[in-house]
């Protein structure tokens, strides 16, 4: 069955400093696979998506996120943390073929630190 | 272009009311979805349509009613409703041309007592 896993709760970083939020997935095939952002009492923004191709992907707001299919993980990045980002952040797992249903992680919430 | 859009954005109903929440986007696109969002456990798929015409159900679809009313509307209804249901609802739309990338509504805090 397909699932998604975000390890991490909760992160506390610092501004300025740099960020990974983890996601692994459980798939049988190479899944679509997405970062959105939420923020409070907001609806939720795609940062960036992975179709095919690059594994390397970069997204709005200097984000990016590297496909590891080895590892079946989907990690989001950012060198430099702004106040701005403190936010929740959810990753999900699309269907490749059939109904495109999204599986979403239990999100992580990013505090900063000023 | 207003994107999803969903009303009411609150909503506060008694044990056993009933209340239909909607949903419609202006984007023409082709699949909608509805979620819940419960603390700790990200986004749930209720029910989906794929496109217009179709429903079928997500992840946990008791207690609720869903109608594909035309290409632009879906809606989300709650017959009996029950604490449980105490969630934050968001609807979704994904075209099925060219990204495969579903768009979110503001969503709607639904509180009952």
């Amino acid at each position: 069955a397909q699932s998604v896993t975000q390890p991490d709760i909760h992160i506390t970083v610092s501004e300025g400093a740099s960020l990974e939020l983890r996601c692994n997935y459980s798939y049988g095939a190479t899944p679509y696979l997405f970062w959105y952002v939420q923020s409070p009492g907001q609806g939720l923004q795609l940062l960036l998506k992975y179709f095919s191709g690059d594994t390397l992907v970069q997204g709005i707001k200097g984000f990016e996120a590297e496909f590891k299919r080895s590892q079946s993980s989907f990690n989001l990045r950012k060198p430099s943390v702004h106040w701005s980002d403190a936010a929740e952040y959810f990753c999900a797992v699309g269907s490749t073929s059939g109904t495109y249903k999204y599986i979403f992680g239990t999100g992580t919430r990013l505090k900063v630190l000023a | 272009n207003a994107g999803v859009t969903q009303t009411p954005k609150f909503q506060v109903l008694k044990t056993g009311q009933s209340m239909t929440l909607q949903c419609a986007q202006d984007m023409n696109h082709n699949s909608m979805y509805w979620y819940r969002q419960d603390p700790g456990m990200g986004l749930r798929l209720i029910y989906y349509s794929a496109s217009e015409g179709t429903t079928d159900k997500g992840e946990v679809p008791n207690g609720y009613n869903v109608s594909r009313l035309n290409k632009r509307e879906f809606s989300l209804r709650l017959e009996s409703a029950a604490p449980s249901q105490t969630s934050v609802y968001f609807c979704a739309s994904r075209s099925l041309r060219g990204a495969d990338t579903q768009y979110f509504g503001p969503g709607t805090r639904l509180t009952v007592l």
